[in-house]
């Protein structure tokens, strides 16, 4: 079974709107971290929000926001006034604690943003 | 912020070729490194994590004797891809996660730029 599950591939949005890029996710671990990076076709991976398994309020850096819902297991990436730079590749991952003690993330296929102007 | 350093961004070589690829934490020791692979339009594929001074893990599937993971110090990783084959191209990204130098409290994993590997 998947960990990490991002059903949308690609998204589409208008220059200044707000977009919510969906995650979902399954473990049986009582602590772990939920993870937004976004990856341009540059290739770097950059890190934009987390979110601990014990964290009361919503992330939030800058545009980006993180809507963490724990009991349905989903931690939606909301980007608030979107930019054309914003067009990339963006991945949810999860960070446990695996069996062989390190702890390793693991993620999502990703969702494609475009951004128009 | 912590920086994660990978050389070279790209490699085209011929088949038979093998190729290392290094990963360095700039201002911060990394106790762990990983090695993620990803094709055209795919996501981050773990393929081994080590920590420094032992031997890497590999996730089910990876060859070791293919894929050499070095973890030597705390500031330095490498990946030799030993005798490279066209099928062994494609997009190989470096992260690491450890401690700050002067703090204790442990880092989220940071990310190298990557690099493109082409086997002719």
């Amino acid at each position: 079974a998947q960990k990490i599950t991002q059903t949308q591939p690609g998204m589409f949005v208008q220059e200044k709107e707000a977009v919510t890029l969906d995650c979902t996710y399954d473990t049986s671990d009582q602590s772990y971290g939920l993870f937004w990076y976004k990856q341009p076709s540059s290739g770097e991976m950059i890190f934009l929000i987390y979110q601990g398994s014990y964290d009361e309020q919503n992330a939030t850096e800058g545009r980006y926001s993180l809507n963490f819902q724990k009991a349905r297991k989903s931690a939606n990436l909301v980007i608030s006034a979107s930019q054309l730079g914003d067009s990339a590749m963006y991945f949810c991952a999860m960070r446990e604690r695996a069996d062989s003690g390190y702890s390793t993330l693991t993620f999502g296929k990703g969702t494609m943003l475009l951004v128009s102007p | 912020g912590a920086v994660v350093s990978q050389h070279p961004s790209w490699v085209i070589c011929k088949s038979g070729t093998s190729v290392k690829i290094e990963c360095r934490s700039l201002d911060f020791q990394a106790t762990t490194m990983f090695w993620y692979r990803q094709f055209p339009k795919q996501s981050l594929m773990l393929m081994a994590t080590s920590n420094e001074g032992s031997k890497a893990t590999y996730e089910q599937g990876v060859e070791k004797d293919k894929f050499l993971i070095n973890h030597a110090s705390l500031t330095l990783s490498t990946l030799t891809v030993t005798s490279a084959h066209p099928e062994d191209s494609s997009f190989y990204i470096c992260s690491a996660s450890g401690f700050l130098v002067g703090q204790t409290s442990n880092q989220p994993q940071h990310f190298g730029d990557g690099t493109r590997l082409s086997i002719l």
